[in-house]
């Protein structure tokens, strides 16, 4: 099985600010990773899709990228915005699907 | 536009069935795999399983491969999620997304770009 770590687990942020959360796989994924953003009570939405592409709709605010070693991933989120809190969730599919813990993401 | 439904969730007691219902709208059903994932209460989200655009390729986690059964009724735009031998770490809100286009074996375990609100099962004594 691949283990899915993500830190920081909570983040607070000023309107305006980047943030920057990461996501650790316990093998090589080789890209093989989304971002999901899920708010209370909703379902999750897919952000990113293959480390790097963003869905259809979403904010051009939210970049992904990888580190090149396979295992190390990061959402980037510009300029937050109070609509940008919420749960984001990364999920690797190199084997059977597995989500991260989740980061949270509030305001100050 | 793209919807879907899930229902059939409530209070079961431990070791009975349930069957979960997923109702798709704004799509070619039969093109795309579809997902389930589930999200205990206060907990994050985990993947249940998957199952291919033709219903040929079915896979499951680990924490519930031999007790849940996935189907598909593509002349009806419907997705089933039966699950059998319920357990009390079961109880979650579970819901159902779509998959990628005409995706078969390992390439079902791609995204899911579209997700229903969630029906809620609480398995309990």
């Amino acid at each position: 099985d691949i283990q899915m770590t993500q830190s920081p687990s909570s983040l607070s942020g000023s309107v305006g600010d980047r943030l920057t959360i990461t996501c650790r796989a316990s093998h090589d994924i080789s890209n093989y990773l989304n971002w999901y953003q899920q708010k209370p009570g909703k379902a999750p939405k897919l952000l990113i899709y293959d480390a790097y592409n963003l869905e259809t709709g979403v904010s051009s605010r939210f970049t992904g990228s990888g580190s090149g070693s396979g295992t190390d991933y990061t959402l980037t989120i510009d300029s937050l915005q109070p609509e940008d809190v919420a749960t984001y969730y990364c999920q690797q599919y190199e084997n059977l699907p597995s989500f991260g813990p989740g980061t949270t993401v509030d305001l100050k | 536009q793209v919807q879907l439904e899930e229902s059939g969730g409530g209070v079961v007691q431990p070791g009975k069935s349930l069957r979960l219902s997923c109702t798709t709208s704004g799509f070619t059903f039969g093109d795309y795999a579809m997902h389930w994932v589930r999200q205990a209460p206060g907990k994050g989200l985990e993947w249940v399983a998957v199952i291919s655009y033709e219903g040929r390729n079915k896979y499951f986690a680990d924490s519930v491969k031999g007790r849940f059964t996935l189907s598909r009724d593509n002349f009806n735009d419907t997705l089933y999620l039966q699950m059998n031998n319920l357990r009390l770490e079961d109880t979650a809100v579970y819901y159902c997304g779509r998959g990628t286009h005409e995706s078969t074996g390992y390439d079902t375990y791609q995204r899911g770009d579209y997700w229903g609100q969630g029906t809620l099962v609480i398995v309990s004594s």
